[in-house]
């Protein structure tokens, strides 16, 4: 069974750092992109971008391009989303996906809230 | 590259529910929908524009005519309510229309 398992809710300041993570189980963890999609607190879904586990491939939204990095460490089938200077409107669920031809599986969710 | 889905539909249990998705994008098998229900995990139910992964229940069906794709519920069940979305997936891009809630009256 193809689980991915997220890191848990965060609660920041703007201008923090922040990394979320998340693991794969159930399939061969390089061979698929990894996504990671937010949703605003409005429930609208927004891309953020892909990374390919075997050899770090990545692309990026334009919209989130130079204000977030995707990483993966194959040693321990896991993506991180990383941010260096976090704003309030980063507030939102962030969701890990995993992306194949044959179907997406989806990870529950990280909720990250950014308050001064 | 818009997405367009309408904001609601309304079914009463054990009829049919029609969601479309209209975009210029679309027209190369790349049209997915995912269900999503507060405080789950969204759950992929079609990809390449008619496919169903491993799981997922005959009674939700893909099709598409044109730049329009459409999601089919036969048989719908109270357990389908939830927000509904289409998207456009490839290695290099996704993009993600509005949302279409389902309402199981």
């Amino acid at each position: 069974e193809v689980q991915l398992v997220q890191s848990a809710a965060e609660v920041k300041r703007p201008g923090d750092s922040l990394k979320i993570s998340c693991q794969g189980s159930g399939y061969h963890f390089s061979s698929n992109w990894i996504g990671w999609v937010r949703q605003t607190p409005g429930g609208g879904l927004e891309w953020i971008g892909l990374i390919f586990p075997a050899d770090s491939d990545t692309r990026y939204s334009p919209s989130f391009q130079g204000h977030v990095t995707i990483s993966v460490d194959k040693s321990i089938n896991a993506a991180d989303l990383r941010w260096s200077n976090l704003r309030p409107s980063d507030s939102g669920k962030y969701f890990c996906v995993t992306h194949s031809a044959v179907g997406d599986y989806w990870g529950q969710g990280t909720l990250i809230s950014v308050s001064s | 590259n818009e997405l367009r889905q309408p904001s609601s539909v309304s079914v009463s249990p054990g009829q049919t529910a029609r969601i479309t998705c209209s975009g210029d994008i679309f027209g190369k098998n790349f049209a997915r929908w995912l269900h999503h229900k507060p405080g789950r995990a969204p759950l992929t139910l079609i990809y390449s524009d008619t496919e169903r992964p491993p799981g997922i229940p005959e009674r939700f069906s893909g099709s598409t005519s044109g730049t329009t794709v459409t999601l089919t519920i036969r048989g719908v069940q109270v357990e389908d309510e939830g927000d509904y979305y289409c998207y456009y997936a490839t290695d290099k891009k996704w993009i993600f229309g509005g949302g279409t809630k389902l309402i199981v009256l």
